[in-house]
């Protein structure tokens, strides 16, 4: 079984500009969540969807938004970078389902630098 | 107030030295899960072990052990035999029933350095 994959794996934007990464989860999949990972603040939980449908939301401004389409693929995006923004952006999917937590299996992140 | 903590942020070892990752949680529910996921320098997380609240059963994986411990609030990791693969960070995160779905709170982890 193929794992999660994220694209791109690496991205150089500007302030102000604004950017959208792409997961793709482990066939079967319908949960997939979203994390941001800085030296400063470690591994924070950004959103989850489910089922198309944003399930939880982490504390981060609103420029963090994402989407999840039928086939269970997500995507994040980003807008007006901030310098802060440059980190680690993991994606994270699970079998998902009501009241249930699965285990989280992960991607290799995209690595995110804003100049 | 983090609901995560692990308060050794880095740890060296000699190979075939046995250590410990201390990992401590705060929630106020009694439904909960408990995992360890493994951070190696490619960067990717690796799971290691889902443990949920009423499962108290220590468990033993290879040279890997979890001792899950609810009267102190610990799930502790300990690596039997160090070996130099085992570099990595490891994170220690929670989840709460009381959310729908999956939101995990990571510790800040701990940067395991095993020495040849």
């Amino acid at each position: 079984k193929a794992g999660v994959t994220q694209t791109p794996r690496y991205l150089i934007k500007t302030r102000g500009q604004q950017v959208t990464l792409s997961c793709s989860p482990i066939s079967g999949h319908r949960s997939v969540s979203w994390y941001q990972q800085t030296p400063g603040q470690g591994l924070q939980f950004l959103f989850e969807y489910f089922s198309e449908t944003q399930r939880n939301k982490g504390n981060f401004p609103g420029r963090f938004s994402g989407r999840q389409f039928s086939n269970s693929r997500s995507e994040m995006n980003v807008s007006t970078l901030e310098l802060g923004d440059s980190a680690l952006y993991l994606c994270a999917s699970s079998l998902g389902g009501l009241a249930v937590t699965n285990e989280q299996f992960f991607g290799p992140g995209t690595r995110l630098t804003v100049l | 107030a983090q609901k995560v903590t692990q308060a050794q942020t880095e740890i060296s070892v000699v190979e075939k030295e046995d250590v410990t990752l201390d990992c401590v949680y705060e929630t106020r529910d009694t439904t909960y899960y408990l995992f360890w996921y493994k951070q190696p320098p490619s960067g990717e997380l690796v799971f290691l072990i889902r443990r949920n609240s009423f499962d108290e059963q220590n468990e033993i994986s290879g040279r890997y052990s979890w001792n899950f411990q609810k009267s102190t609030s610990s799930f502790n990791f300990t690596i039997t035999a160090s070996q130099v693969v085992d570099s990595a960070v490891y994170f220690c995160a929670l989840s709460e029933a009381r959310n729908t779905g999956n939101q995990f709170y990571f510790g800040t982890g701990t940067s395991l350095t095993v020495i040849p």
